[in-house]
């Protein structure tokens, strides 16, 4: 199994400001994807992070909104940018490895005021 | 379209006693599906996974079924402690494709 960890766990943050949630993996893995969920609701796949390229967004997230990075095979960021009370939401890291088993971290509580 | 369907919406339990949830799922091609328990505030962690060939796996006190034909799970809890009280989610992965969420369980285990 893989280990993730997620910084910073929790924010509070003003509206119209950034925030960059980090996602570190305790081994090497090829896919690893960020996830919303929203109060009460399942997990919204907001895009597929990609080593050494630019990430795949699902339909509704933009790049402008959310840029990712992923600049090895054990590390990503995610920022919320310009964010509005609409963003408060938790977003999870998560990694899939060849055998199609996936693995969460224990996600970033982001609350805009 | 690729869906997933859990049931009960929520569960309320008597420590002690066993429960079973349920998901339908109509992803297609399947490659596996995947139970996973998820805490209030924090990250889903994984209960069991199976694949096409397997009809059943434990994890301790859960038990996760299979019918590939019915194309449904379930997630059978025994002897429910209050620890349990959680959300429940199903996940079915297409071969080398993304994972469908169901919308999950929420259990409530009670004194």
């Amino acid at each position: 199994s893989a280990v993730i960890s997620q910084k910073p766990s929790r924010d509070i943050c003003q509206r119209g400001t950034s925030l960059t949630i980090q996602c570190q993996v305790d081994s090497q893995v090829t896919m690893m994807f960020w996830y919303r969920q929203q109060p009460g609701q399942s997990l919204t796949l907001i895009a597929t992070a990609n080593q050494g390229s630019e990430a795949t967004y699902e339909s509704g997230f933009v790049i402008d909104k959310f840029p990712i990075s992923r600049p090895n095979l054990t590390f990503s960021t995610l920022t919320v940018s310009n964010m509005s009370p609409e963003d408060s939401s938790i977003y999870l890291c998560s990694v899939s490895n060849d055998r199609d088993e996936q693995y969460f971290g224990p996600g970033t509580r982001l609350t805009v005021t | 379209k690729n869906q997933v369907e859990q049931s009960p919406q929520s569960l309320i339990i008597l420590e002690g006693k066993n429960c079973t949830l349920q998901c339908n799922y109509t992803v297609s091609p399947f490659s596996n599906l995947r139970w996973y328990k998820q805490d209030t505030g924090r990250g889903p962690v994984s209960l069991t996974i199976m694949t096409f060939s397997e009809n059943t796996k434990s994890n301790g006190r859960y038990t996760a079924t299979l019918d590939a034909d019915t194309k449904q799970s379930s997630l059978h809890i025994t002897a429910s402690q209050l620890s349990d009280s959680a959300s429940y989610i199903c996940v079915v992965s297409a071969n080398a494709g993304k994972s469908t969420f169901g919308d999950g369980t929420t259990l409530t285990v009670k004194p």
